[in-house]
């Protein structure tokens, strides 16, 4: 079945330590996002890939990095987690932009967790 | 004002019951309407997109009202299944963005 697959599922890191976050798709969809959720919070773009062209949300922090080396799939980098950086993150795809009607499609998201 | 607001709940409803959810957002350039249904600790999962001229899904039904900026979605005959949190989910205007509400909590019991 075609989908959106996270690994690892969870993932434990040190304060400090840097962690990479994969994400990928058979969907064959244009466009890839990032969110992060917290606990009662709404899913958070983090960034997001129109094929090759990134777009970074004005508010996300510099800690958090993103790479999409093909279209099937995109790696989120957090180069020195904190405490608050403890969340839900989710992969998205689309086949076009949302504006125009189209749906995301969620992976079942990598719950990070910083000792 | 949030761009997307919601009555977060929990609404308790026994099964059976009709339950409706409300759903404001602010850009009026608005142009996607979805509702995402989110089990606890699982990912957002498409329930329905939203057409300005309503649209029905079995038990579930949603509503567009582009004048007054919210949506609405009814759901009849609830089933003990259909308790999870339900997030109401516009596109930013003229942009890729989703703008996700907080959601609102379903707990519907025996």
């Amino acid at each position: 079945d075609a989908m959106v697959i996270q690994n690892p599922r969870y993932q434990v890191t040190q304060f400090g330590k840097p962690v990479t976050l994969s994400c990928s798709q058979t969907l064959n969809h244009n466009v890839m996002y990032w969110y992060q959720q917290k606990s009662s919070q709404a899913p958070k773009l983090l960034f997001h890939y129109y094929d090759k062209d990134f777009n970074n949300e004005a508010d996300t922090p510099d800690n958090f990095q993103s790479r999409r080396p093909n279209t099937s799939f995109c790696f989120l980098d957090i180069r020195s987690p904190g405490l608050g950086d403890a969340a839900m993150y989710l992969c998205a795809t689309s086949r076009g932009v949302t504006g125009a009607g189209e749906t995301q499609y969620f992976g079942p998201g990598t719950r990070l967790l910083v000792l | 004002r949030k761009e997307v607001e919601q009555d977060p709940g929990p609404f308790n409803v026994p099964e059976g019951a009709t339950v409706a959810f409300n759903c404001t957002y602010s850009n009026s350039a608005s142009q996607s309407f979805f509702w995402y249904r989110q089990d606890c600790r699982k990912e957002p999962k498409l329930l329905m997109s939203v057409y300005s001229s309503g649209n029905e899904d079995g038990r579930f039904t949603a509503q567009l009202n582009r004048a007054s900026q919210y949506i609405s979605l009814l759901i009849r005959d609830s089933k003990l299944s259909d308790s999870a949190t339900y997030l109401c989910v516009v596109n930013g205007g003229n942009t890729d963005k989703l703008i996700f509400g907080t959601g609102t909590r379903l707990q519907v019991f025996p």
